[in-house]
């Protein structure tokens, strides 16, 4: 099956600043790749997705990038804000959806 | 959007107990519906794959018989954890997508503590 690693485990960030959390995967029958915001006890929340014919898809402060031939994808946050703490999941699909182990994100004020 | 509503949002349980835990899709019908298991402070790990009218797809490593997931309709899909250990106590969320290739959506999760 799928195997999808996610760096780094923990990423702590001044306001304002940026941050960029990566992942790999295994399965290059993989065409979509999403990334979930998750809160204390909450069900996941799709941030952003983008499917394998694209290689870069932005929305206001958050853009993901794709290396089809690297595998790898990554989630960038601009000028990130104490709201946007929470911990973030990378996930692939070919068949099923194979999440990554996270990354906590705590953006200091 | 859509939506997609888990039922119990938690439930404390004796150990031997069986529990039924509900995910409806409220605004779609959904084929295929999903369950993944969450310890603390760790990822969502696919536990299995409920298809409408037919058997579970299990993922390896868990255990059919002590998960036993019903798909009886487009909207609705059951896990019962049978014969609940302390070891079974996680957060169990379901998902659901409108097609093959389409988004998932999340239910709320139910946390399972079993004493």
């Amino acid at each position: 099956g799928e195997n999808v690693e996610q760096h780094p485990s923990t990423l702590s960030v001044q306001e304002g600043d940026s941050a960029v959390i990566k992942c790999t995967y295994s399965d290059s029958a993989s065409n979509y790749f999403p990334w979930y915001k998750q809160e204390l006890g909450k069900r996941p929340q799709l941030i952003i997705d983008i499917r394998s014919n694209v290689g870069e898809k932005k929305d206001q402060r958050i853009a993901v990038t794709l290396n089809k031939t690297a595998k790898h994808f990554s989630l960038h946050i601009t000028e990130t804000q104490p709201e946007d703490s929470a911990v973030y999941f990378c996930a692939a699909r070919a068949n099923n959806l194979f999440f990554g182990t996270g990354t906590r994100l705590t953006v200091i004020p | 959007g859509a939506v997609v509503s888990q039922h119990p949002s938690w439930v404390i349980c004796k150990s031997g107990t069986s529990v039924k835990i509900e995910c409806r899709s409220l605004d779609f019908q959904a084929t295929t519906m999903f369950w993944y298991r969450q310890f603390p402070k760790q990822s969502l790990m696919l536990m299995a794959t409920s298809n409408e009218g037919s058997k579970a797809t299990y993922e390896q490593g868990v255990e059919k018989d002590k998960f036993l997931i019903n798909h009886a309709s487009l909207t609705l899909s059951t896990l019962t954890v049978t014969s609940a250990h302390p070891e079974d106590s996680s957060f169990y969320i379901c998902s659901a997508s409108k097609g093959v290739n389409e988004k998932l959506f999340f239910g709320s999760g139910t946390q399972l503590s079993v004493l």
